[in-house]
This record gives C-alpha cells, sequence and structure tokens, in this order.
C-alpha cells in the first residue's frame, strides 16, 4: 500500500510565479491536511479538506493560497504570486476519520 | 502562550541513557495526543499515541497528565539511531486538526 505521495519534491520559482503542490493520500483516506514549515520552526496547519470540499481553512492566508480536492485526482496547493516568505517545506497527511495522520515527503518550495 | 509548547532542547545523551521530555499544552478541551518523530528535512513519522492510562511501546513510555496538563515521553536505552526531533502533537475535541509544538531535538552520542 503506497504511502502518501507528494510532487514535485523540490520546487523552484522566481518571485510572481506560480507554485503548484500535489498530494496523493493514501488509498483509503478520505481526508487530507496541508501543513507548512519553515526552516527551524514547528509545522502549521493550512487547510484541511475532504473530497470536494474544504472543511477548515483556518490557517490559510488570505490571499494567493488556495487549495483543492477534487473528486479524481490529487490535492492541490496553489500558491499564487509567490514571494520570498512562501519559502518553506509543505507537508501534506492523510487520514481515515480519527486516524492518526500519515505525512508525504513534502515539497521544498525555494523562492529566489 | 502557544498552544503547545516543547523544550527545544538539544539533548544530548550517551548511548544507554534514559532521557524524558516533557510537552504542556493550553486547551484542556484537548482530546488527542501523540508523540511525532522527524529526522532533518524528512516528514513527521507516527512514534506513539497518548492514552489516558499510559502507554510503552518498547523503550518507548509515553504518559498523559490532564490535571496539569503536560505529556511526556521517555526512551530507554537510547541508540544513536533516536537521534531526530520528537514533536509533541494535540488535538482538540470535535476537530481533526493537529497542533504540533515545535519539537525537542534529541541527539545520542556515542
Amino acid at each position: 500500500n503506497a504511502g502518501v505521495m507528494q510532487n514535485p519534491r523540490h520546487l523552484v520559482r522566481r518571485r510572481g510565479q506560480e507554485a503548484r503542490l500535489r498530494c496523493s493520500p493514501m488509498k483509503g483516506h478520505s481526508h487530507v491536511y496541508w501543513y507548512r514549515q519553515l526552516p527551524e520552526e514547528g509545522l502549521k496547519f493550512m487547510v484541511y479538506l475532504q473530497k470536494e470540499n474544504i472543511i477548515d481553512e483556518s490557517g490559510m492566508p488570505k490571499e494567493r493560497f488556495s487549495a483543492e480536492f477534487p473528486k479524481e485526482g490529487p490535492s492541490i496547493l496553489r500558491i499564487q504570486q509567490v514571494v520570498r516568505g512562501d519559502s518553506a517545506a509543505y507537508f501534506c497527511a492523510s487520514s481515515t476519520p480519527g486516524a492518526p495522520y500519515s505525512f508525504g515527503p513534502g515539497t521544498r518550495l525555494t523562492v529566489l | 502562550r502557544k498552544e503547545v509548547e516543547q523544550d527545544p532542547g538539544p539533548f544530548n545523551v550517551p548511548e544507554g541513557a534514559t532521557v524524558a521530555f516533557n510537552c504542556t499544552y493550553s486547551n484542556s478541551a484537548s482530546q488527542s495526543f501523540f508523540w511525532y518523530r522527524q529526522d532533518c528535512r524528512k516528514e513527521p513519522k507516527l512514534l506513539m499515541s497518548v492514552y489516558s492510562s499510559g502507554n510503552e511501546d518498547g523503550r518507548f513510555t509515553a504518559q498523559l497528565n490532564r490535571a496539569s496538563q503536560y505529556i511526556s515521553l521517555l526512551i530507554r536505552d537510547s541508540k544513536l539511531s533516536d537521534s531526530a526531533t520528537y514533536l509533541c502533537v494535540v488535538s482538540f475535541s470535535g476537530t481533526y486538526k493537529y497542533i504540533f509544538g515545535t519539537g525537542t531535538r534529541l541527539k545520542v552520542l556515542a
């Protein structure tokens, strides 16, 4: 059973470009979560999604960030007009209801 | 006050030592508790869930003290491979959202 998959593993963007991060949950997992980790800091919650629904986006910046989890395909975290402060590791996790998270390997975003 | 607080360390201990970490949480409505382990530049991995009665998994023991709002992790007979950052995680009643502490760094020395 494949684990949570994320791609790309590394992404380099110039300021003002768009970044698209993809996450495929573990088979059978209906809940997806996105977290951001800045260097030397803890993981910060961004958004919690189920298929076709955003359940909790209280950790998402109000502008430039959006997330979706369509009926078919992976969950996407989209960052428009990236700035240097967006450079971080973005981790996706998935779970079944009430079970502990399983994390993907993360996408390391570098904004030049 | 942070929702979940941990001593960042680092804790430098010799192989074979016993080491303990504490973590405090601020919200008394917290319901689920976990320890995750994170190696440098890798994803967090579940180490163990923490139950009210306490639980043990090999060399690792986790305890929960609801009255004082802290959880602990005890590692016995430390191995070099235990070197990592240990993340305390709390989830509040009615939500699947996990709140992470900033982690305690452990380095086991030969």
